[in-house]
């Protein structure tokens, strides 16, 4: 199975939106509405940010959003902070009952 | 508060296999609302998922480390363990343990609690 995948970076200013893509194939990010992702800071364990494409957990901010439409799920932080930075990783479910994960993202607030 | 810790060897031989453990409070790994996995990851890279364990051993490997992967678990201890084989340098990373939810739980095929993580470095 390949990796799903994300851009190796992106940026943004204090205040403004970004939106991370997550791009897989019909027999994964399409096949199912089980995508979800993950925030890591240096050093920590990733933590769950998004589930089941766009639901957020307990005690998540409702500046994380997340959508999907076909084989691409994408993340979205609104009003960004400087708490934001750190690294975002997608996974999803696949057809042969696995898990694959997305090479990851560096998010830059500038 | 569910809590899971690794514990491990931290230093392999190559050729040798490494045995991970992850131990779990506050939760029961005999409940069918979840499954147990292992991810890991190299320093400076992305994560890779290994493989997840549920019922009463019922198990999914990557393909890619599927012949050199074994998971079990002892319900008696509430824990769950990794053995990995033919270790080579490409297996050194941190190996993290994770809950995932099952479509039994609200939080479904999503790894919603972690460990903090062991690093498992390969070296003569």
């Amino acid at each position: 199975q390949s990796a799903l995948t994300q851009p190796a970076s992106v940026s943004g200013s204090p205040g403004r939106s970004i939106t991370i893509s997550c791009t897989g194939t019909s027999n994964d990010v399409g096949a199912y509405n089980f995508v979800s992702w993950y925030q890591q800071d240096p050093g920590k364990a990733p933590k769950l940010v998004i589930y089941e494409v766009s639901h957020r957990p307990s005690g998540v901010s409702n500046r994380f959003s997340g959508s999907k439409s076909g084989n691409t799920a994408s993340l979205t932080i609104s009003g960004l902070q400087a708490e934001d930075e750190a690294d975002y990783y997608c996974t999803s479910y696949t057809s042969t009952s696995t898990w694959v994960f997305g090479g990851g993202t560096k998010l830059a607030v500038l | 508060q569910v809590h899971l810790q690794e514990s491990g060897p931290g230093l392999v031989r190559p050729a040798q296999t490494v045995s991970l453990t992850c131990s779990v409070s506050g939760d029961s790994i005999s409940r069918d609302t979840h499954y147990w996995s292992w991810i890991r990851q190299p320093a400076g890279k992305g994560l890779e998922w290994i493989g997840r364990i549920y019922d009463s051993g019922s198990t999914n490997y990557n393909p890619s480390l599927k012949s050199r992967v074994t998971m079990s678990m002892d319900t008696s201890k509430n824990q769950f363990s990794l053995n990995l084989s033919s270790v080579t340098a490409a297996d050194t990373a941190v190996y993290y343990c994770a809950r995932l939810g099952s479509s039994g739980w609200y939080i479904n095929r999503a790894f919603d609690i972690w460990g903090p993580g062991t690093e498992v470095i390969v070296s003569s």
